[in-house]
């Protein structure tokens, strides 16, 4: 298996500007993360989602922040519209929850840069 | 609120030193207990992961110990190399029955050669 699969990889763009992040979970996995990771705030949960529905999304910072998962293979975390204080590494996990165990797989993260 | 504490926050030895990593977390009411490993730049690695019902998880020169009771867990690494240099969190689950987990800040480890 490729493992959990996120792009862009890098992202660098201006205030205001709209931003799309990617993520393929990890094929068969029924739980999908996505996370931000700053030095100020280290790792943060944004929203999850179980079988395709969000079900805690309290860590999504403001309205300009919002998450899809149209099926299991697919969602996208949008910012719109961005500025720099959104600049950070963002990273999609998924696992195969399965009662109380559910180890995460990370995927490598899309740094990006709001200018 | 669950919160998960990393102590200390960085650590260097030498090459071939046994080393123990720290975590604690505050509710004890856990069903289990992840460690990650984060190279620069990169996404974080599982290493290993402990169910509640189980004191230790061994995995190659890796060791993690787990004591609900007093709300710690040890990363042990044996014989460290160069290459074990990295970032190294633990995390817990904020609650049962949710997969959101809650992060340490961790500990950045330098292993000189």
């Amino acid at each position: 298996d490729a493992g959990v699969i996120q792009s862009p990889r890098h992202e660098v763009t201006e205030m205001g500007q709209e931003v799309t992040l990617r993520c393929k979970p990890i094929s068969g996995h029924n739980s999908l993360f996505w996370y931000r990771q700053t030095m100020m705030r280290g790792l943060e949960l944004l929203i999850y989602f179980n079988n395709n529905v969000p079900i805690d999304d309290s860590g999504m910072p403001e309205d300009r922040f919002s998450a899809k998962m149209p099926n299991a293979s697919f969602s996208t975390l949008k910012i719109q519209p961005s500025e720099p204080r959104d600049s950070a590494v963002y990273f999609c996990a998924s696992s195969l929850a399965q009662g109380s165990y559910y180890e995460q797989y990370f995927g490598p993260g899309t740094r990006l840069t709001v200018t | 609120k669950q919160e998960v504490t990393q102590i200390p926050a960085a650590l260097s030895v030498p090459e071939g030193e046994n080393l123990v990593l720290n975590c604690s977390f505050t509710d004890s009411a856990i069903y289990n207990l992840q460690w990650f490993r984060q190279d620069p730049g990169k996404g974080l690695t599982s290493l290993l992961l402990i169910q509640s019902s189980q004191r230790e998880q061994t995995s190659g020169r890796l060791n993690a110990s787990l004591d609900k009771s007093s709300g710690r867990s040890t990363l042990y690494i044996a014989a460290s190399q160069p290459g074990d240099s990295a970032t190294y969190l633990c995390a817990v689950p904020s609650s049962s029955n949710t997969g959101k987990l809650i992060f340490g800040q961790g500990t950045t480890l330098q292993v000189k050669p």
